[in-house]
Protein backbone atom coordinates (compact mmCIF):
# COMPACT_ATOMS: atom_id res chain seq x y z
CA UNK A 1 0.00 0.00 0.00
CA UNK A 2 1.29 3.56 -1.04
CA UNK A 3 1.66 6.14 1.71
CA UNK A 4 0.11 8.56 -0.37
CA UNK A 5 -2.95 8.02 -2.20
CA UNK A 6 -4.14 10.25 -4.71
CA UNK A 7 -6.91 9.36 -7.78
CA UNK A 8 -5.03 10.12 -10.90
CA UNK A 9 -8.39 11.13 -12.41
CA UNK A 10 -8.48 12.58 -15.18
CA UNK A 11 -10.96 15.02 -13.87
CA UNK A 12 -13.13 17.15 -15.96
CA UNK A 13 -15.29 20.14 -15.24
CA UNK A 14 -17.02 23.06 -17.08
CA UNK A 15 -15.70 26.86 -16.42
CA UNK A 16 -16.57 28.25 -13.28
CA UNK A 17 -17.06 25.08 -11.20
CA UNK A 18 -16.25 24.82 -7.55
CA UNK A 19 -13.30 21.65 -7.91
CA UNK A 20 -12.25 19.46 -4.64
CA UNK A 21 -9.45 17.01 -5.23
CA UNK A 22 -8.23 14.83 -2.62
CA UNK A 23 -5.58 12.27 -0.68
CA UNK A 24 -5.79 10.06 1.85
CA UNK A 25 -2.58 8.86 3.48
CA UNK A 26 -1.45 6.11 5.97
CA UNK A 27 1.20 7.50 8.16
CA UNK A 28 -0.48 9.62 11.59
CA UNK A 29 3.11 11.24 11.56
CA UNK A 30 2.36 13.53 8.67
CA UNK A 31 2.53 16.54 10.40
CA UNK A 32 2.85 18.91 6.76
CA UNK A 33 0.81 18.98 3.83
CA UNK A 34 1.45 20.64 0.55
CA UNK A 35 -0.34 21.07 -3.19
CA UNK A 36 1.94 21.38 -6.14
CA UNK A 37 0.26 22.38 -9.44
CA UNK A 38 2.76 21.05 -12.41
CA UNK A 39 2.17 22.51 -15.98
CA UNK A 40 2.76 19.85 -18.95
CA UNK A 41 6.33 19.60 -19.52
CA UNK A 42 7.28 22.07 -16.69
CA UNK A 43 8.46 21.03 -12.57
CA UNK A 44 5.83 21.10 -10.01
CA UNK A 45 5.20 24.61 -8.05
CA UNK A 46 3.69 24.80 -4.60
CA UNK A 47 0.23 26.15 -4.13
CA UNK A 48 -0.69 25.44 -0.85
CA UNK A 49 1.21 24.72 2.49
CA UNK A 50 -0.27 23.78 5.44
CA UNK A 51 0.34 22.31 8.85
CA UNK A 52 -1.84 20.04 11.35
CA UNK A 53 -5.60 20.50 10.45
CA UNK A 54 -7.42 22.91 9.76
CA UNK A 55 -8.48 24.96 6.65
CA UNK A 56 -6.10 27.56 4.43
CA UNK A 57 -7.02 30.07 2.42
CA UNK A 58 -5.60 31.73 -0.42
CA UNK A 59 -7.46 33.61 -2.98
CA UNK A 60 -9.55 30.79 -5.02
CA UNK A 61 -7.80 28.11 -3.35
CA UNK A 62 -8.53 26.40 -0.09
CA UNK A 63 -6.65 23.69 1.31
CA UNK A 64 -7.80 21.19 4.23
CA UNK A 65 -6.72 18.65 6.52
CA UNK A 66 -8.42 16.41 8.42
CA UNK A 67 -5.70 14.08 10.59
CA UNK A 68 -8.44 12.27 12.05
CA UNK A 69 -9.49 11.13 9.20
CA UNK A 70 -5.81 10.73 7.14
CA UNK A 71 -7.62 13.00 4.48
CA UNK A 72 -6.38 16.28 2.85
CA UNK A 73 -8.09 18.34 0.26
CA UNK A 74 -7.62 21.47 -2.13
CA UNK A 75 -11.14 23.34 -3.32
CA UNK A 76 -10.37 25.52 -6.26
CA UNK A 77 -13.46 28.19 -6.55
CA UNK A 78 -14.66 29.84 -9.87
CA UNK A 79 -11.95 27.29 -11.73
CA UNK A 80 -10.48 28.75 -14.73
CA UNK A 81 -9.09 26.83 -18.22
CA UNK A 82 -5.49 28.16 -16.86
CA UNK A 83 -5.87 26.03 -13.81
CA UNK A 84 -5.89 23.12 -15.99
CA UNK A 85 -2.65 20.70 -14.77
CA UNK A 86 -2.07 18.01 -12.78
CA UNK A 87 -2.26 18.34 -8.80
CA UNK A 88 0.27 16.54 -6.65
CA UNK A 89 -0.37 16.54 -3.04
CA UNK A 90 2.85 15.89 -0.76
CA UNK A 91 3.34 15.38 2.88
CA UNK A 92 6.19 15.04 5.21
CA UNK A 93 6.29 14.39 9.33
CA UNK A 94 8.44 17.43 10.58
CA UNK A 95 10.01 20.18 9.42
CA UNK A 96 13.22 19.28 8.95
CA UNK A 97 12.34 15.93 7.26
CA UNK A 98 14.23 15.67 4.28
CA UNK A 99 11.95 13.34 2.51
CA UNK A 100 8.74 14.39 1.31
CA UNK A 101 5.79 11.99 -0.10
CA UNK A 102 4.27 12.86 -3.03
CA UNK A 103 0.98 11.58 -4.56
CA UNK A 104 0.53 10.43 -7.94
CA UNK A 105 -0.60 13.25 -9.13
CA UNK A 106 -4.52 14.27 -10.42
CA UNK A 107 -4.75 15.45 -13.96
CA UNK A 108 -7.68 18.25 -14.31
CA UNK A 109 -9.48 19.82 -17.03
CA UNK A 110 -11.36 23.25 -17.17
CA UNK A 111 -13.53 23.11 -20.43
CA UNK A 112 -14.19 26.76 -21.23
CA UNK B 1 16.26 36.29 -10.07
CA UNK B 2 16.90 32.71 -11.73
CA UNK B 3 14.98 29.76 -10.80
CA UNK B 4 16.61 26.36 -10.59
CA UNK B 5 17.85 25.03 -14.38
CA UNK B 6 18.66 21.72 -15.51
CA UNK B 7 20.37 20.20 -18.34
CA UNK B 8 19.93 18.63 -20.77
CA UNK B 9 16.56 18.77 -20.83
CA UNK B 10 16.43 15.48 -23.07
CA UNK B 11 18.41 13.08 -23.33
CA UNK B 12 18.01 9.38 -25.42
CA UNK B 13 20.70 6.94 -24.54
CA UNK B 14 21.32 3.42 -25.32
CA UNK B 15 21.16 0.34 -22.88
CA UNK B 16 23.86 0.47 -20.37
CA UNK B 17 25.59 3.72 -21.77
CA UNK B 18 26.30 5.92 -18.60
CA UNK B 19 24.37 9.21 -18.18
CA UNK B 20 25.04 12.39 -16.11
CA UNK B 21 22.51 15.08 -15.63
CA UNK B 22 22.96 18.49 -14.23
CA UNK B 23 21.29 20.45 -11.80
CA UNK B 24 22.18 24.40 -10.81
CA UNK B 25 20.00 25.31 -7.77
CA UNK B 26 18.95 28.85 -7.32
CA UNK B 27 21.80 31.54 -5.76
CA UNK B 28 21.94 30.81 -1.91
CA UNK B 29 19.95 27.96 -1.81
CA UNK B 30 21.50 25.25 1.34
CA UNK B 31 19.14 22.53 0.26
CA UNK B 32 18.68 20.07 -2.86
CA UNK B 33 16.60 17.44 -4.42
CA UNK B 34 16.61 14.96 -7.22
CA UNK B 35 13.59 13.03 -7.58
CA UNK B 36 11.87 10.63 -10.49
CA UNK B 37 8.60 11.41 -11.91
CA UNK B 38 7.50 7.83 -14.22
CA UNK B 39 4.57 8.02 -16.84
CA UNK B 40 1.28 8.85 -14.72
CA UNK B 41 3.50 8.42 -11.48
CA UNK B 42 3.85 10.80 -8.43
CA UNK B 43 7.67 12.31 -7.65
CA UNK B 44 10.00 9.47 -6.32
CA UNK B 45 12.44 10.95 -4.06
CA UNK B 46 16.26 9.78 -5.09
CA UNK B 47 18.48 12.09 -2.65
CA UNK B 48 18.99 15.41 -0.67
CA UNK B 49 21.68 17.45 0.11
CA UNK B 50 22.02 19.76 3.21
CA UNK B 51 24.51 22.29 3.25
CA UNK B 52 27.91 20.35 4.20
CA UNK B 53 26.06 17.47 5.77
CA UNK B 54 25.72 13.77 4.38
CA UNK B 55 23.25 13.42 1.68
CA UNK B 56 20.26 11.65 1.96
CA UNK B 57 20.25 8.77 -0.42
CA UNK B 58 17.32 6.53 0.99
CA UNK B 59 15.60 6.87 -2.12
CA UNK B 60 18.57 5.63 -4.96
CA UNK B 61 16.95 2.76 -6.31
CA UNK B 62 19.94 0.86 -7.63
CA UNK B 63 23.76 0.89 -6.48
CA UNK B 64 23.90 2.12 -10.81
CA UNK B 65 22.65 5.27 -9.41
CA UNK B 66 25.01 8.64 -7.59
CA UNK B 67 25.12 12.10 -7.17
CA UNK B 68 27.21 14.37 -5.78
CA UNK B 69 27.09 18.31 -5.17
CA UNK B 70 30.51 20.45 -5.78
CA UNK B 71 31.17 23.45 -3.83
CA UNK B 72 27.62 23.14 -2.19
CA UNK B 73 25.70 24.54 -5.63
CA UNK B 74 25.50 22.52 -8.46
CA UNK B 75 24.45 18.86 -8.61
CA UNK B 76 25.11 15.84 -11.01
CA UNK B 77 22.95 13.15 -10.72
CA UNK B 78 24.68 10.08 -12.68
CA UNK B 79 23.47 7.00 -13.64
CA UNK B 80 25.37 3.69 -14.74
CA UNK B 81 24.54 1.27 -16.84
CA UNK B 82 21.59 2.46 -17.97
CA UNK B 83 18.27 0.34 -17.97
CA UNK B 84 14.72 0.62 -19.88
CA UNK B 85 13.08 1.19 -16.77
CA UNK B 86 15.56 4.08 -15.89
CA UNK B 87 13.20 6.22 -19.14
CA UNK B 88 11.53 9.02 -16.67
CA UNK B 89 11.48 12.44 -16.04
CA UNK B 90 14.07 13.29 -13.50
CA UNK B 91 13.50 16.68 -11.33
CA UNK B 92 15.90 18.72 -9.40
CA UNK B 93 14.53 21.05 -6.47
CA UNK B 94 16.10 23.72 -4.15
CA UNK B 95 15.41 24.95 -1.03
CA UNK B 96 16.65 27.62 1.06
CA UNK B 97 16.66 24.89 4.04
CA UNK B 98 14.44 26.97 6.30
CA UNK B 99 11.64 25.43 8.49
CA UNK B 100 9.58 26.59 5.72
CA UNK B 101 11.01 24.09 3.60
CA UNK B 102 9.57 25.48 -0.12
CA UNK B 103 10.81 23.77 -2.80
CA UNK B 104 11.40 25.18 -5.94
CA UNK B 105 11.51 22.73 -8.92
CA UNK B 106 13.56 22.96 -12.37
CA UNK B 107 11.59 21.80 -15.39
CA UNK B 108 13.67 18.44 -15.59
CA UNK B 109 15.16 16.33 -17.83
CA UNK B 110 13.34 13.78 -19.55
CA UNK B 111 15.66 10.70 -19.87
CA UNK B 112 14.45 7.60 -22.49
CA UNK B 113 16.95 4.65 -22.70
CA UNK B 114 16.07 2.66 -25.96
Amino acid sequence: QKEVEQDPGPLSVPEGAIVSLNCTYSNSAFQYFMWYRQYSRKGPELLMYTYSSGNKEDGRFTAQVDKSSKYISLFIRDSQPSDSATYLCAMRRHSSASKIIFGSGTRLSIRP
Amino acid sequence: GAGVSQSPSNKVTEKGKDVELRCDPISGHTALYWYRQSLGQGLEFLIYFQGNSAPDKSGLPSDRFSAERTGGSVSTLTIQRTQQEDSAVYLCASSKGDTQETQYFGPGTRLLVL
